[in-house]
Formats: C-alpha cells, structure tokens, sequence
C-alpha cells in the first residue's frame, strides 16, 4: 500500500538554525498538510497546500515557516530560525481531494537545543 | 471555534473486556468525523471514518463507530480488547468550508490488561 514518507525521523539542531523537514506524499494525491505535535499535547494544524501553493494555515504558521514542493514529488517544511519552542513531532499528510482521509507519515522528532 | 473533545486521556481495560472511547464535537456544519490510532513512534494510521450515509461506521481491527448527529457524538467501540490494541487513539473533525484540515482532539490512551 502507498505511504507518506517522512525524513529524516529525528532531528537535532541549535536554536537559530535552518531546518528542513522532508516528505514525500503518496503520488496521486492531491493536498498536502504538516501538522506538529508537542509533546503530550494535542496534534495541531500547521499548514495545507494544494496546486502549488498555501490553501490555508494557522496561526503558528509565522513568517519563519514556509513549505514548497520544489520537484513535483518532494514536499518541504522549513522553520528559518528554529526556537526551543519548535521542539515537537512534524507530521506530513496528504489526500486525494478535499475532505479525503489524510494519510500520515511516521513522522520527523524535531529536538532544537 | 469547532473543537473536538475526548473524554477521558487515559482508558484501561481487561483483554477481552469492551473498548469505548468517548469523542464529542461542535461544529455549525456538517463535519467529517475520523479515528486515528498512533502507535509508538509511529504515524497516525485511519481506523474509520464518517461522512456521509450509514451512520454506522466499521474500520480495521474490529473497531466501530456511530456518528449521532443528536447528541454531536462519535464513539469508538470494540466489543473485545486485544493486547495489540494499546495505543493512543484521536479523533478528528474536518470541516468542509474550512480547506479540509483536520481538528483533532486530544488524545485517548488505551491500555489493556492481561
């Protein structure tokens, strides 16, 4: 069966830093999604795209996160400069259309020190 | 605000013994309803959904839920709890008019007992 493929699973890096969290979608589909989940909290909404550009995103989507899906294939999250805050688990998620079940990947542990 | 609640973070049940896992949403609209289950360290895997039609709904391992529009509810129930059924379980709420994302609530764990 098709999956999300998530890399890398866990992520170290210094505050201040670039980071980019990697997926690839299941290859028919259509939207796109990154939800975070912090640790022993809820899994929230991050951003979703679809036809090459932002559909719509939270209000934690701030001007230090962007996505792209730079080769028809690949879909990227990137935070500028990362905050311990960012510390969480990034889930990348697609579907065949809107309103379709998301399917996840496993996920990238993202630790900000 | 849609928002999507679990009662209960923490369920334990005897192997064998019935699962029910509370979910309860608001929404002005007509939502898609969903159950996730997240193993650890893994994704989040879809155990059923609702959308339209039959409101009661059959998923993988044996797990069932009934959307009751009345009562804004989507229970999750297995009759027997097996082992391999410990994990965290989310319910999720997508609101059509909204670009498809989904509100989850915030989580049920679910241990079974030998």
């Amino acid at each position: 069966e098709p999956e999300v493929t998530q890399t890398p699973s866990h992520q170290v890096t210094q505050m201040g830093q670039e980071v980019i969290l990697r997926c690839v979608p299941i290859s028919n589909h259509l939207y796109f999604y990154w939800y975070r989940q912090i640790l022993g909290q809820k899994v929230e909404f991050l951003v979703s795209f679809y036809n090459n550009e932002i559909s719509e995103k939270s209000e934690i989507f701030d001007d230090q996160f962007s996505v792209e899906r730079p080769d028809g294939s690949n879909f990227t999250l990137k935070i500028r400069s990362t905050k311990l805050e960012d510390s969480a688990m990034y889930f990348c998620a697609s579907s065949e259309g809107l309103g379709q079940p998301q399917h996840f990947g496993d996920g990238t542990r993202l630790s900000i020190l | 605000a849609q928002s999507v609640t679990q009662l209960g973070s923490h369920v334990s049940v005897s192997e064998g013994a019935l699962v029910l896992l509370r979910c309860n949403y608001s929404s002005s609209v007509p939502p898609y309803l969903f159950w996730y289950v997240q193993y650890p360290n893994q994704g989040l895997q879809l155990l059923l959904k609702y959308t339209t039609g039959a409101t009661l709904v059959k998923g993988i391992n044996g797990f069932e839920a009934e959307f009751k529009k009345s009562e804004t509810s989507f229970h999750l129930t297995k009759p027997s709890a097996h082992m391999s059924d410990a994990a965290e379980y989310f319910c999720a709420v997508i609101l059509y008019n909204q670009g498809g994302k989904l509100i989850f609530g915030q989580g049920t764990e679910l241990s079974v007992k030998p």
